[in-house]
């Protein structure tokens, strides 16, 4: 299988700060996807993202497949990012591999 | 419906009983998808579906571990003679297409076997 590499493992911010996280892999994919999993455990979709950059409101992801990462920036965070940031990528063989993840808290 | 639904949100079973986990994709979505996610860990596949037909349950941990999408849509995770180490979150996704494509999960069910 694939190897899903996350770091870092755990991160505290103060509110308004910004971070990067960030999330290599092993082998060429065709699907890369960032959840959030909130606290009720449900996995949340941020981005589908297999290649290129996108932004959406505070958060932005940009995936670089041919050096085989990518990369979730949260600014101006807010207590309600807190949370586990996973994630998930997908060579093909309709089975997602799933780093182990990125514990945000962030304090007020 | 809007999004995949997962019931029950919660189980607790008994050790030796049997139990049936339901996930409703998003309709028209051909692919579904189970995965196991113990504490403090990522989520693991456990199997999937094209349709009705299960190409890969290469994932699942043994063979008290049964599923089924019999018509396509709804698909059932069984699990027989539950054991303390079946307690986990069983995710549910679904995805449009047969593969590459955005999938979306469940909330969830969390078994905990007592």
């Amino acid at each position: 299988g694939i190897q899903v590499e996350q770091s870092p493992p755990d991160l505290i911010l103060q509110e308004g700060a910004n971070s990067t996280l960030r999330c290599n892999f092993s082998d060429s994919v065709n699907n890369l996807q960032w959840f959030h999993q909130n606290p009720w455990g449900q996995l949340i979709n941020l981005f589908y993202i297999p290649s290129g950059t996108k932004q959406n409101g505070r958060l932005s992801a940009t995936t670089v497949a041919t050096e085989r990462y990518s990369l979730l920036y949260i600014s101006s965070s807010q207590t309600t990012d807190s949370g586990v940031y996973f994630c998930a990528v997908e060579r093909g063989g309709n089975q997602f591999y799933f780093g182990t993840g990125t514990s945000l808290t962030v304090i007020p | 419906g809007a999004g995949v639904s997962q019931s029950p949100r919660y189980k607790v079973a008994k050790r030796g009983q049997d139990v049936a986990l339901r996930c409703d994709p998003i309709s028209g979505h051909v692919s579904l998808f189970w995965y196991q996610q113990a504490l403090g860990q990522g989520p693991e596949f456990l199997t999937y579906f094209q349709n009705e037909a299960q190409l890969d349950k290469s994932g699942l941990p043994s063979d008290r571990f049964f599923a089924e999408r019999p018509e396509g849509s709804v698909s059932t995770l069984k699990i027989q003679r539950t054991q303390q180490e079946d307690s986990a979150v069983y995710l549910c996704a679904s995805s449009f297409l047969d593969s590459g494509a955005e999938a979306f999960f469940g909330q969830g069910t969390r078994l905990t076997v007592v």
